[in-house]
C-alpha cells in the first residue's frame, strides 16, 4: 500500500519567510499533486508535476522521482498563503492518495 | 473559467435522517470522484465513476451510502441513515480522464447531531 508522509504537519512562519513542506511516497507514481485547501474547504490544484520543478507566482515545485520526494516551497510568504498544502499522488490510472497535509500560519 | 458546482455547502442533520449531496463536473470531464474529508485528515476516495459507470467503490460503505451518476454528467452521493461519524467535508472533483488533473469543487460541509 502506497504511503503519503507529509512533513511538517504543522509550520508557523513569519510574513515573508521561505517555506518548505516536505512530501515522500512509497511506491512508483505517474504523478504528483500539490494542492491548497482554505479554512472554508475548497481545494485548489497547485500544481500536478512527473518530473523537474515548476514554478507559478512565489510557489516552486519539486519533484525527484528517484528518490520519491517532492518538495513545495513558498517564497517571500504572506498571511494570506495560510492554508493547509496536501500532497497527494497517482500511480497508474488510480484514484489520488492523499497526504493528511501540512497547516501552514503565516502571522504579519 | 469552468468550475465543479456542488450543493449544499452546508448541511445540518440529525443522526437516523437521510442527506443527498449533489455534483455538477465540469463540461466534457468523463471522470467523476466523491471524496470524504475528516476533519484533520486528507481526503479519501469514496467513489469513482467513469461517464455513468461506478470504476471504484472499494471504500463506500454500501450499507448507508449511494452514489449514481444515470447521465453521465452530475452526480448524487446520499447517506441513508446519517450516523454521527459522517460529519466531514464530502468533496467532488472531476477529470477529463482518469489520471490527469483534477478539480475539485468547494465541498459540502456535512454536520450530523
Amino acid at each position: 500500500k502506497n504511503e503519503v508522509e507529509q512533513s511538517p504537519q504543522n509550520l508557523t512562519a513569519q510574513e515573508g519567510e521561505f517555506i518548505t513542506i516536505n512530501c515522500s511516497y512509497s511506491v512508483g507514481i505517474s504523478a504528483l499533486h500539490w494542492l491548497q485547501q482554505h479554512p472554508g474547504g475548497g481545494i485548489v490544484s497547485l500544481f500536478m508535476l512527473s518530473s523537474g520543478k515548476k514554478k507559478h507566482g512565489r510557489l516552486i515545485a519539486t519533484i525527484n522521482i528517484q528518490e520519491k520526494h517532492s518538495s513545495l516551497h513558498i517564497t517571500a510568504s504572506h498571511p494570506r498563503d495560510s492554508a493547509v498544502y496536501i500532497c497527494a499522488v497517482i500511480i497508474g490510472n488510480t484514484p489520488l492518495v492523499f497526504g493528511k497535509g501540512t497547516r501552514l500560519s503565516v502571522i504579519a | 473559467e469552468a468550475e465543479v458546482a456542488q450543493s449544499p455547502r452546508y448541511k445540518i442533520t440529525e443522526k437516523s435522517q437521510a442527506v443527498a449531496f449533489w455534483c455538477d463536473p465540469i463540461s466534457g470531464h468523463a471522470t467523476l470522484y466523491w471524496y470524504r474529508q475528516i476533519l484533520g485528515q486528507g481526503p479519501e476516495l469514496l467513489v469513482q465513476f467513469q461517464d455513468e459507470s461506478v470504476v471504484d467503490d472499494s471504500q463506500l460503505p454500501k450499507d448507508r451510502f449511494s452514489a449514481e451518476r444515470l447521465k453521465g454528467v452530475d452526480s448524487t452521493l446520499k447517506i441513508q441513515p446519517a450516523e454521527l461519524g459522517d460529519s466531514a467535508m464530502y468533496l467532488c472533483a472531476s477529470s477529463r480522464l482518469a489520471g490527469v488533473d483534477q478539480y475539485f469543487g468547494p465541498g459540502t460541509r456535512l454536520l450530523v447531531l
